[in-house]
């Protein structure tokens, strides 16, 4: 049981780049969650899922898109990388109001 | 809107002394989830404890301990007898149980220290 499995766990872009974070849980949660992490500001929801097909914008979704194509993919899209979008960003599933669980993180550097 | 604030940015303690982690929180909603996380420098978010707003009563797992008051909009997060493995970033956060069904709102966390 792998539980909330992101993919990779780092990479460097350029700035102009796209890129694709992907996130998979195998809990057959409903819910599902994107967050950054910035130093000193905690955990920022970019975007969510609260069933398959649907998504929401979060706290701070300029600069991405998100895919929600069966219930345990989440995806999280970059198009034209920048490096304000340099963070750690981290995925997350639930059941209907129990815990969240998440990934390990995405290490993300835009140069 | 929903809030949490976290004032200590960092604390230093030396190991076996007690410590005591802030956290006050800001919502309009009579039902919401409070939670704590921990972040060790690995960089993995632990689940530590959840919290129904109905449930006032002050919870104990170990030497860890957390005291709910909703008067003071306050769950605090208690070390007792510290040890180098508790230093780690701590964060506490607020759920709401609206149309956003489980959706967190961090603090910025708080980096705990604990020197041997």
């Amino acid at each position: 049981n792998a539980g909330v499995t992101q993919t990779p766990k780092f990479q460097v872009l350029k700035t102009g780049q796209s890129m694709t974070l992907q996130c998979a849980q195998d809990m057959n949660h409903n819910s599902m969650y994107w967050y950054r992490q910035d130093p000193g500001m905690g955990l920022r929801l970019i975007y969510y899922s609260a069933s398959e097909g649907t998504t929401d914008k979060g706290e701070v979704p300029n600069g991405y898109n998100v895919s929600r194509l069966n219930k345990r993919e989440f995806s999280l899209r970059l198009e034209s990388a920048a490096p304000s979008q340099t963070s750690v960003y981290f995925c997350a599933s639930q059941y209907n109001d129990q815990p969240q669980h998440f990934g390990d993180g995405t290490r993300l550097s835009i140069l | 809107a929903q809030k949490v604030t976290q004032a200590q940015t960092e604390i230093s303690v030396v190991e076996k002394e007690d410590v005591t982690l802030d956290c006050v929180y800001e919502t309009r909603d009579t039902t919401y989830y409070l939670f704590w996380y921990k972040q060790p420098p690995s960089g993995e978010l632990v689940f530590l404890i959840r919290r129904n707003s109905f449930d006032e009563q002050n919870e104990i797992s170990g030497r860890y301990s957390w005291n709910f008051q909703k008067s003071t909009s306050s769950f605090n997060f208690t070390i007792t007898a510290s040890q180098v493995v508790d230093s780690a970033v701590y964060f506490c956060a607020l759920s709401d149980r609206g149309s956003t069904l489980g959706r967190l709102y961090f603090g910025r966390g708080t980096q705990l220290t604990v020197w041997p």
